[in-house]
């Protein structure tokens, strides 16, 4: 089975700090994605990264694929209390070629 | 916008119960899906339907059943509700199995007592 775990489980920080979550695993992705679940809502795509090394940019929020494609990491520069919510990294690949998410990251900005 | 639609957000049953859930999407896509989320666990997939009457077992099927009548339309069915059921099922749909944007609903509470 394969697996993605993220890092770190939860983080807690003031506005204006930067922060980046880890997304890891043993196995070849052809594709990942992040999501961010707002509390009472469904997870909302946020970036689709596809190329190994490949970086996007979302305003504040930088993503990155790792050259090999078992990981990826999330970078907020600046964190706003509008960001808390729960991030969640999902890959492509493997056998059966679904999508398999990430244990999760629960983040929190305090104004 | 894409929609994707659960009718109950939140659901108390007891053990024993039979427990639908329902989920509706407008956007005429082919393929929907039903997840369990848990604290520490990520979303786990349970069932998934690629075209209408067919469906996939997910990587946790044991004690869920679903149902496809009409593309719009994907249910989840406890045939006999058991307290470690209790989690958030988050329907989602997408034009493909993979890879493509997948659009979530807002999810149903279920608590098993």
């Amino acid at each position: 089975t394969q697996l993605l775990e993220q890092s770190p489980q939860f983080l807690s920080i003031q506005e204006g700090e930067n922060l980046t979550v880890y997304c890891n695993s043993s196995s070849v992705f052809s594709s990942l994605q992040w999501y961010r679940q707002e509390p009472g809502e469904g997870p909302v795509l946020l970036v689709t990264v596809v190329t190994g090394g490949e970086v996007k940019k979302l305003k504040r929020l930088t993503f990155q694929f790792g050259d090999a494609r078992k990981d990826s990491s999330l970078h907020i520069t600046a964190a706003q209390p509008g960001d808390t919510g729960l991030y969640l990294c999902a890959g492509v690949g493997g056998a059966t070629n679904k999508l398999i998410f990430g244990t999760g990251t629960l983040l929190a900005v305090q104004p | 916008d894409v929609k994707v639609t659960q009718s109950s957000r939140y659901l108390v049953k007891r053990t024993g119960e039979k427990v639908f859930l329902e989920c509706v999407q407008d956007m005429d896509h082919e393929n929907m899906f039903w997840y369990r989320q848990d604290p520490g666990l990520g979303l786990r997939l349970i069932y998934f339907s690629y075209d209408v009457k067919m469906k996939e077992k997910g990587d946790i099927p044991e004690g869920y059943s679903v149902s496809r009548e009409k593309k719009e339309r994907f249910s989840l069915i406890l045939e006999s509700a058991s307290t470690n059921q209790t989690s958030m099922y988050l329907c989602a749909s997408s034009f493909a199995i993979s890879g493509n944007t997948i659009y979530f609903g807002e999810g149903s509470w279920l608590t098993v007592v």
